[in-house]
Formats: structure tokens, sequence, C-alpha cells
């Protein structure tokens, strides 16, 4: 079954503290992975998409890494700022005949504190 | 500027009163989606289109039905609502359902079924 597990639920950290968060998932076959920021009471936004052949992309303070053989991605947001308060929602894409199905984790819920 | 509009953005009704929220994007895009997100759980693709004219169904699209009658549009109906679609809903739209096309959102409908 094709599932995307999201890890923590929810995080707390002080401004300027860095945290990573987690994305593991269970999808074949793999076609792309993106992380999507949501503000509390908008649509989530894309933060980056990365595919089979990347370990790594930055956007900014925010940095994502995919290792393909584990299954597993990571998110990780330096220096952070009152404004990374917000969930994010890990992403994957599954390439299905001509298509493709996009399989969304549940999401982190990030709190930045002063 | 590119963006993709629903409405409204908040809505109470009552069991079976049919309501529709409209969605509209000004990118020329050609594929359209409608999620539902509830707490705790992933976004839930309701129905798609590829195309003008070409709809199916997502993962959980019991009681609601769509049209695409025009690019730009695609509302979302609840012919008799009921409770269980108490939720937030969102439109996306991406140039097409490609691996690599990032999903544009609207701010999403927060719909309340009594």
């Amino acid at each position: 079954k094709n599932q995307v597990e999201q890890s923590p639920q929810s995080l707390i950290i002080l401004e300027g503290k860095n945290c990573t968060l987690q994305c593991n998932y269970t999808v074949s076959p793999f076609s792309n992975l993106r992380w999507y920021k949501q503000d509390t009471g908008r649509g989530p936004v894309s933060l980056t998409i990365m595919t089979f052949s990347e370990n790594t992309k930055s956007n900014g303070r925010y940095t994502a890494t995919l290792d393909a053989d584990t299954k597993q991605s990571s998110l990780h947001i330096t220096a952070s700022q009152l404004s990374d308060s917000a969930s994010y929602i890990c992403v994957v894409s599954a390439r299905m005949d001509s298509s493709y199905k996009l399989i969304f984790g549940s999401g982190t819920r990030l709190l930045v504190r002063p | 500027e590119a963006q993709v509009t629903q409405n409204p953005r908040y809505l109470i009704t009552v069991t079976g009163k049919k309501l529709t929220v409209t969605c509209s994007q000004n990118m020329n895009h050609e594929y359209m989606s409608w999620y539902r997100q509830d707490p705790g759980l992933g976004l839930r693709q309701i129905y798609y289109s590829m195309n003008v004219e070409v709809t199916d169904k997502g993962d959980v699209p019991e009681g609601y039905k769509v049209s695409r009658k025009e690019k730009r549009n695609f509302p979302l109906i609840l012919e008799s609502p009921s409770p269980n679609q108490t939720s937030l809903y969102f439109c996306a739209s991406s140039l097409q359902h490609s691996g690599a096309n990032v999903l544009t959102f609207g701010a999403g409908s927060r719909l309340t079924v009594l």
C-alpha cells in the first residue's frame, strides 16, 4: 500500500534554532518527492521537489534531502523564524501507467516561539 | 497575480441543502483537482480533471460531483451534504498532470454541515 508517514506530528522550537522534519514513504514506483509549507488558513505552497537522482535541494533556509534506497526524506530548517510556524507536508508522486498519483503525508505542525 | 480562487471561504449549512464551491484559476492550467483535509489525515483527492470535459474520481468521491465546462473553472457540488462532509476543502491546479508539475492551491473553503 502506498503510504507517506511524517514525524514528528508536532514540534515546538525557539526562534533561531534549527530543526529537522522526517518523511518515510512506501510508494512505488517512485517519481518524485515534494515538500509543501501550509500556513494556518492558507493552501499549501511548494518548497522543493526532488527526483530519484537528487540527494539534496535547498530553497533559502530550507534544505531537503532524499535517500531513495531507504525511502526517507528530511526537511531541515536553519535559523528558524517566527514565520516558519506552519504545517509541513511531504508528498510523494507515484507513476501509475500513463499518469501520476500523489500521496500526501499528514504533515508536521511546527511552532516557532520567540 | 497567478492564483486559484475558491468561494466561499467559509460556509455553514444544514444536511441535505445543495451547495456549490466554486474554483477558478487564471494560469491556463489544464489539470485541476479537489481535495479535502481532515485533522490527522493527509490531503485526500475527491475528483480531478485532466482537461475540459475530462473528469475522474479520486480516492473519496462519494457524495460529490464536479464539472469542467471551461478550462478556468472547476466547481465542486454537494447535492445532499451530510455531516461527514464537514471538512476543509482545497482546489488545486497545475499546467499539466505530470511528475514535475507543481500544484498551485487555493486558500481553502471551510465547510460545516449541521
